[in-house]
């Protein structure tokens, strides 16, 4: 298996803008996991899913921010609109079962200018 | 809730010990983990423990946990520069998902 997949890298938009990232898990998984990282705040969780079912969303910063997770293969996260203070690493992860070991993607890095 | 507490940032020098401490909430967590992220990467699993350890040796790696005062640490012997990343610790709630700390940011000066 490739492990999580992410994309895009890297996104530069400007503020306003809709974006989405998108997650494919590692198959088979059941739990996917949606994480903000910046230097000021650490790591946190934004929302993750149990067989494609939003569990704990209380993470999501503000309306702004929606995930959906389609099928056990597939995730977005949207941001709409946009602001620079979403600039951040986007990481999406995906574990086997409930409480196990988390596998992380290699990251979305965006940038809202 | 759950909450699981870092500090933000460590130096140490080449050669010397590190040490990342780590509190967490949740007294039910059956493991408890140590996640590593190098520059530019993911998150990868370092190590973990069983919540009925109280050690846990894997080379230069030792892993320390008190129950009681729901500290978790992290000893790093000979740190090296390679070591230089966040390091994360987290916790595993009942049944529930994994809960990661802010991460703690390892320097190590040669």
């Amino acid at each position: 298996d490739a492990g999580v997949i992410q994309s895009p890298r890297h996104e530069v938009t400007e503020m306003g803008q809709e974006v989405t990232l998108r997650c494919k898990p590692i198959s088979g998984h059941n739990s996917l996991f949606w994480y903000r990282q910046t230097m000021m705040r650490g790591l946190e969780l934004l929302i993750y899913f149990n067989n494609n079912v939003p569990i704990d969303d209380s993470g999501m910063p503000e309306d702004r921010f929606s995930a959906k997770m389609p099928n056990a293969s597939f995730s977005t996260l949207k941001i709409q609109p946009s602001e620079p203070r979403d600039s951040a690493v986007y990481f999406c992860a995906s574990s086997l079962a409930q409480g196990s070991e988390a596998f992380f993607g290699q990251g979305t890095r965006l940038t809202v200018v | 809730g759950e909450d699981v507490e870092q500090s933000l940032f460590l130096s140490v020098r080449e050669g010397d010990s590190s040490v990342i401490n780590c509190t967490y909430t949740d007294s039910s967590s059956t493991y408890l983990y140590w996640y590593k992220q190098e520059p530019g990467a993911g998150l990868q699993l370092l190590t973990y423990i069983f919540s009925n350890m109280d050690m846990k040796q894997d080379q230069r790696l030792t892993v320390l946990l008190n129950k009681k005062d729901k500290h978790l640490s992290l000893r790093i012997a000979d740190t090296q520069t390679g070591d230089s990343a966040i390091y994360f610790c987290a916790e595993t709630p009942g049944a529930n998902n994994l809960f990661f700390g802010t991460g703690t940011r390892l320097t190590v000066i040669p």
